[in-house]
């Protein structure tokens, strides 16, 4: 069964400074990686997403997460936080094996608070 | 505008009373889900549809039952709701079930059955 560990439940930055939520996996087979983030009273919205290629992914408001298969981790980055990217985020994995097993499996979620 | 409709946005139920939470999608997708989400357990999917009179169970689908009769619209009915259902419901689409594929968020439903 594949699964997604978040293992930190909030993260305090200062405005400006860098910021990292933590995502590592499991998967049988190639693994498909996915941020998403939640802003309040809001549904999901899509960041980014790893398919192939580089370990490196650019997505959505300056975001940028980092594949690393030998440490089966996908950790979202980005070089200077602001307020507004206060939110919880969530990192998920869709395996590629067969019929169900290509559903999306979660994280528990990742508050992230900026601070002025 | 693309984009999952989710109604309504809040209820309040009382245990035992059929309900119904509707979604659409206005963006032709194939695949429709269900997605349940907990504090600490992040979302955990209920059901889930690829396509037209197509539908399985997700992870955790005890208590609720959907339907794909056309394909934007995916329902949730909660026949006998219980306060072990009270939780904060979303609705996504995408357009296959490829592994590629992001998927598409509704804005939620909070349910409360009391």
């Amino acid at each position: 069964a594949q699964s997604v560990a978040q293992p930190e439940d909030q993260v305090n930055v200062a405005e400006g400074n860098p910021l990292t939520v933590k995502c590592t996996y499991s998967v049988s087979g190639n693994p498909y990686l996915f941020w998403y983030v939640q802003y309040p009273n809001r549904g999901l919205q899509f960041l980014l997403k790893y398919i192939t290629g580089d370990n490196l992914v650019k997505g959505s408001y300056g975001f940028e997460a980092e594949f690393n298969k030998s440490q089966t981790s996908f950790h979202l980055k980005k070089p200077s936080a602001l307020v507004s990217d206060s939110a919880l985020y969530f990192c998920a994995v869709r395996g590629f094996t067969s019929g169900s097993a290509r559903q999306l499996t979660f994280g528990s979620g990742t508050q992230l608070t900026v601070l002025p | 505008e693309a984009q999952v409709t989710q109604n309504p946005r809040y209820l309040i139920t009382v245990t035992g009373k059929k309900l119904t939470v509707t979604c659409s999608q206005n963006m032709n997708h194939e695949y429709m889900s269900w997605y349940r989400q907990d504090p600490g357990l992040g979302l955990r999917q209920i059901y889930y549809s690829m396509n037209v009179e197509v539908t399985d169970k997700g992870d955790v689908p005890e208590g609720y039952k959907v339907s794909r009769k056309e394909k934007r619209n995916f329902p949730l009915i909660l026949e006998s709701p219980s306060p072990n259902q009270t939780s904060l419901y979303f609705c996504a689409s995408s357009l296959s079930m490829g592994v590629r594929t992001e998927a598409f968020f509704g804005q939620g439903t909070r349910l409360t059955v009391v």
